[in-house]
């Protein structure tokens, strides 16, 4: 069963140019997750996604980051425009979990590592 | 809120230690799940269990061994006879359950080498 799939798995951009990361998930699973992972830090949720829609953002930057999954598959989170504290690896999870199911395990994805200069 | 501490941020032993990684949670909600992962230095993250929070049975897997006491709030992750392998960051992580939200609260993680 292949696993889920990121890309690209390294992007390098200059400060307040835009970027965006593409995830497909593991073949049935309903929820995907982005997590954001500072070097040395442990990920962080930004956002989750049910089928196609929003679960819980609420640890997102709106102001410059946004995510969607429009056909419940594929997702992209993009930034725009990118701070020097964007700098970080990005992780994309899914999981089993549908409607009102109890919670799965999150299978993750090898990340994309995003360097803003 | 929800929080997830792993005070040892780096453990060092020789292999065929044993060495247990302390993980502590906090959370308001009386249906949680726990989880383990490991982070090798290839960086992808790798799920070793999930453990609800009405089933304190310790359970084992091979060399693997997890420790729940909900009195303590606690659920620490033993390795008996460690290998050169199992050197990488483990992060302890904390779920809610039911309908809703379920994203993860990791904690910062502990990097333990297995010295040869």
């Amino acid at each position: 069963e292949a696993g889920v799939a990121q890309s690209p798995r390294y992007k390098i951009i200059e400060k307040r140019q835009s970027v965006a990361f593409w995830c497909n998930p593991i073949s049935g699973h309903a929820t995907l997750y982005w997590y954001q992972q500072i070097l040395g830090q442990g990920p962080k949720l930004l956002i989750q996604f049910q089928n196609n829609g929003v679960v819980d953002d609420s640890q997102l930057p709106k102001d410059r980051f946004s995510a969607e999954r429009l056909k419940g598959v594929d997702s992209t989170l993009k930034i725009q425009p990118a701070k020097l504290e964007d700098s970080a690896v990005y992780l994309c999870a899914s999981s089993l979990r549908g409607a009102g199911t109890r919670s799965y395990e999150q299978y993750f994805g090898p990340g994309t590592r995003l360097t803003v200069t | 809120a929800q929080k997830v501490t792993q005070a040892q941020t780096e453990i060092s032993v020789v292999e065929k230690e044993d060495v247990t990684l302390d993980c502590v949670y906090e959370t308001r909600d009386t249906t949680y799940y726990l989880f383990w992962y490991k982070q090798p230095p290839s960086g992808e993250l790798v799920f070793l269990i999930r453990r609800n929070s009405f089933d304190e049975q310790n359970e084992i897997s091979g060399r693997y061994s997890w420790n729940f006491q909900k009195s303590t709030s606690s659920f620490n992750f033993t390795i008996t006879a460690s290998q050169v392998v199992d050197s990488a960051v483990y992060f302890c992580a904390l779920g809610n359950s039911g309908g809703g939200a379920d994203g993860l609260t990791f904690g910062k993680g502990t990097h333990l080498i297995i010295q040869p």
